[in-house]
């Protein structure tokens, strides 16, 4: 069965612009979650998506979005990058809630110049 | 609230020692706990997870972790390690009553040959 994929692995852009990040869970998972990875804060829940709807979220500003298609794809968009927003993006896939296993992706390391 | 501390940043052992990872977490109703193992430029792996039942719980790569209720820690150990082990480690946790899993600040073991 395949992994958790995400793309791209690597993304470099600048102050003020936009990006997407795409995450493709395992098949037959419904359950997909992103996390923000910095040496600074560690590893900081962003949100959760279950079956196209946000089920949970965590404290990050309005500038973080993301959304989920019928496939259990997710994406997630920050706008008006900042420098902090520098960070290893992980997204996890997993049955149904969060005391089943996650299954993490490689992850997408963003830098914001 | 729920918070996980886990209490050394670093540790570093020698090979075939044994090795002992603290964690230790709050909440006011009944929790689930997790360690997750993160190698470099990887996403995180599950190592072990305690639901219910036994306290001691036995997970990948000879690791084990035991629930301690009245010290409301969750310490992971290994009688014998190898350089293989080298990574970061984070337990987290979610209590039954929050929607999302906290993780903690991740320990970084290091094995010297």
């Amino acid at each position: 069965k395949a992994g958790v994929t995400q793309t791209p692995r690597y993304l470099i852009k600048t102050r003020g612009q936009q990006v997407t990040l795409s995450c493709s869970p395992i098949s037959g998972h419904r359950s997909v979650s992103w996390y923000q990875q910095t040496p600074g804060q560690g590893l900081q829940f962003l949100f959760e998506y279950f079956s196209e709807t946000q089920r949970n979220k965590g404290n990050f500003p309005g500038r973080f979005s993301g959304r989920q298609f019928s496939n259990s794809r997710s994406e997630m968009n920050v706008s008006t990058l900042e420098l902090g927003d520098s960070a290893l993006y992980l997204c996890a896939s997993s049955l149904l809630d969060g005391t089943d296993t996650q299954y993490f992706g490689p992850g997408t390391r963003l830098t914001v110049l | 609230a729920q918070s996980v501390t886990q209490l050394d940043s670093q540790v570093p052992v020698f090979e075939e020692a044994p090795v002992e990872l603290r964690c230790n977490y709050s909440s006011s109703v009944s929790v689930y706990l997790f360690w997750y193992v993160q190698y470099p430029n990887q996403g995180l792996q599950l190592l072990l997870k305690y639901l219910s039942g036994s306290t001691l719980v036995k997970g990948i790569n000879g690791f084990e972790a035991e629930f301690n209720k009245s010290q409301t820690s969750f310490h992971l150990r290994k009688p014998s390690v190898h350089i293989s082990d080298t990574a970061e480690y984070f337990c987290a946790v979610l209590s039954s009553s929050a929607s999302k899993i906290i993780f903690g600040s991740g320990t970084r073991l290091s094995i010297r040959p």
